[in-house]
């Protein structure tokens, strides 16, 4: 079974603090996706990597960077926290062509920021 | 541009009860469609996905969706449900780049 791992399920940060979230996935996929989740506004992309080093801003990629330096690790970076970044963040893995859709998702990492 | 929509934010149904969760879709393209399920503190699993061929599909625990052109939906269906059933469910679109694009979930409840 493919295995997404994010390194923690619950955080609790300061405003302007400096945060990374990290994803790991066991299964040589090639995409990575960094989401977050609201109440009500379901699943908002973040930031992609299709390849090593490589990245793309996704919808709302204001207040985040990403980091790909492995092909299994994903990390998102908050550089300076703020409240309203209070939120669930999902990180998902995929494989190419066709089943790049076919996104295999970590548990998540519910985020608050104070 | 594209977009989903899912028309109903939560459904709430009787167990063995049947249910219906609807979602429509817009592209200008041919598109993948699929469903996603979040159980309680969970992260996203794919129920089932329609990618082409036959229009109607279904999952290992009973659900199914039918693709229509025509109508520009996906809606997913069960005859039904169990507690078990309780969740989030995303209707979700793929058609080019690598991101898919997410409805907004509807939530599900089962009770007794």
């Amino acid at each position: 079974d493919v295995k997404v791992t994010q390194s923690s399920r619950y955080l609790v940060k300061r405003t302007g603090e400096k945060v990374f979230l990290e994803c790991v996935q066991d299964m040589d996929h090639e995409n990575m996706f960094w989401y977050r989740q609201d109440p009500g506004l379901g699943l908002r992309l973040i930031y992609f990597s299709y390849d090593v080093k490589m990245k793309e801003k996704g919808d709302i990629p204001e207040g985040y960077s990403v980091s790909r330096e492995k092909k299994e690790r994903f990390s998102l970076i908050l550089e300076s926290a703020s409240t309203n970044q209070t939120s669930m963040y999902l990180c998902a893995s995929s494989s190419s062509g066709v089943a790049r859709y076919i996104q295999y998702f970590g548990a998540g990492t519910r985020l608050s920021v104070l | 541009a594209q977009s989903v929509t899912q028309l109903d934010s939560q459904v709430p149904v009787f167990e063995e009860a049947p249910v219906e969760l609807r979602c429509n879709y817009s592209s200008s393209v041919s598109v993948y469609l699929f469903w996603y399920v979040q159980y309680p503190n969970q992260g996203l699993q794919l129920l089932l996905k329609y990618l082409s061929g036959s229009t109607l599909v279904e999952s290992i625990n009973g659900f199914e969706a039918e693709f229509n052109k025509s109508q520009t939906s996906f809606h997913l269906r069960k005859p039904s449900v169990h507690i078990s059933d309780t969740a989030e469910y995303f209707c979700a679109l793929g058609n080019s780049g690598y991101a898919l694009n997410f409805g907004k979930g509807t939530s599900l409840l089962v009770t007794p």
